[in-house]
């Protein structure tokens, strides 16, 4: 069955902390993907890579870097966190030649 | 103008209805459409994908309109199970694009 985790259900940061989030993915898939999802505003891409060390910015990439140095584990970064990054962040990966994208179960992370 | 734009909702039906949700898109260049539900507080899952000819999947249609550049779904006999938000995303070359989500709540 297909699976994609992320590290954390719920996190609690203070302003200025650096934060990691973590995903892994098992099923081989090149495609990884960061988004937040903000009610109004929907899903908005930060981050994707398509293969091992590659990425590329999505619609939003500030104040946000990613890292992927294995195929299974991308992990979104926020250098110092601030209250309008508190959001719910979702990762998702994708095989190529495939259309769908299975996510992970999301991080509520709150920024105080 | 949204990239793709969808009606809120809520749409509040009874159990049994049919329901029809419409998603536009700007971007006439778009090259895949899909429907995926979220439900409360979990992450979204692929419902269907969208072709040029229509596509049905036991009680749920979906329907592509290239020159009015919209998607729908038609959902039949409604359950109260199918209470979600419906997402709809179109893909452009390298990205998919969410809307904000249409609420459907199936009442008893």
């Amino acid at each position: 069955d297909v699976k994609v985790t992320q590290s954390s259900r719920y996190l609690v940061k203070r302003t200025g902390e650096k934060v990691f989030l973590e995903c892994v993915q098992d099923m081989d898939h090149e495609n990884m993907f960061w988004y937040r999802q903000d009610p109004g505003l929907g899903l908005r891409l930060i981050y994707f890579s398509y293969d091992v060390k590659m990425k590329e910015k999505g619609d939003i990439p500030e104040g946000y870097s990613v890292s992927r140095e294995k195929k299974e584990r991308f992990s979104l970064i926020l250098e110092s966190a601030s209250t309008n990054q508190t959001s719910m962040y979702l990762c998702a990966s994708r095989g190529t030649g495939s259309y769908e994208q299975y996510f992970g179960p999301g991080t509520r992370l709150t920024v105080t | 103008r949204k990239e793709v734009e969808q009606d809120p909702g809520p749409f509040n039906v009874p159990e049994g209805a049919t329901v029809a949700f419409n998603c536009t898109y700007s971007n006439s260049a778009s090259q895949s459409f899909f429907w995926y539900r979220q439900d409360c507080r979990k992450e979204p899952k692929l419902l269907m994908s969208v072709y040029s000819s229509g596509n049905e999947d036991g009680r749920f249609t979906a329907q592509l309109n290239r020159a009015s550049q919209y998607i729908s779904l038609l959902i039949r006999d409604s359950k109260l199970s199918d209470s979600a938000t419906y997402l709809c995303v179109v893909k452009g070359t390298y990205k998919y694009i969410f809307g904000t989500g249409t609420r459907l709540k199936v009442l008893a």
